[in-house]
């Protein structure tokens, strides 16, 4: 597609339930990031895939998160269990590649994700 | 491990000003900067991205300058518009990492 495209745009929900979280990437992009931006705080990273590696989970913040990625397209981060503190926007970014010393690692970021969880 | 501080969080001006934004960063080991624009309700807009090799990048009224061995990047911003009303964030790439990122600089230019 055009942009980076994340569904759903807000969800509420209630402490205790699970949550999906969306993200499409640009077509062509290897590299996929998952971001949490908490009100007043910068972006968390949660999670990056490249290509067909392992994922880099080093960001996620419990066993509660989890993120997949298939076909190595699109991209659904799952939180279980949902708590109060899980609330917030959640950014998901692609680039053609990660890292290293040229613009093709310029990032691409949808328009989040806003979680409420009451 | 490498930590990304924007100064000032917060800066009022009226519209015409040009205006400076602060990004410092701990580790000098890094590919390229960005700079990114927020609006509220919104995604991340990148709007500038310096390797690790150059000095500064320009975009219409807005400059970047990089000094890697001191740790710092500036955002400079000319004549100042209502419309650059907005939260500006860096972030720094660095190898075996994602993109780490200062919590921003809230910026509000009056008419």
């Amino acid at each position: 597609g055009a942009g980076v495209s994340q569904s759903p745009s807000n969800k509420v929900t209630e402490k205790g339930k699970d949550v999906e979280l969306r993200c499409d990437p640009i077509s062509g992009h290897t590299a996929l990031y998952w971001y949490r931006q908490s009100l007043g705080q910068g972006l968390e990273f949660l999670i990056y895939f490249q290509g067909n590696s392992a994922p880099d989970k080093s960001g996620l913040p419990s066993d509660r998160f989890s993120a997949e990625r298939t076909g190595g397209s699109v991209s659904t981060l799952t939180i279980q269990r949902t708590q109060q503190e899980d609330s917030a926007v959640y950014l998901c970014a692609s680039s053609y590649r990660q890292g290293g010393s040229s613009g093709a690692n310029v990032l691409t970021f949808g328009a989040g994700s806003r979680l409420t969880v009451l | 491990k490498q930590e990304v501080t924007q100064i000032p969080a917060a800066l009022s001006v009226p519209e015409g000003e040009n205006l400076v934004l602060n990004c410092s960063f701990t580790d000098s080991a890094i590919y390229n900067l960005q700079w990114f624009r927020q609006d509220p309700g919104k995604g991340l807009t990148s709007l500038l991205l310096i390797q690790s090799s150059q000095r500064e990048q320009t975009s219409g009224r807005l400059n970047a300058s990089l000094d890697k061995s001191s740790g710092r990047s500036t955002l400079y911003i000319a004549a100042s518009q209502p419309g650059d009303s907005a939260t500006y964030l860096c972030a720094v790439n660095q190898a075996g990492t994602a993109l780490i990122f200062g919590k921003g600089t809230t910026l509000s230019v009056s008419s």
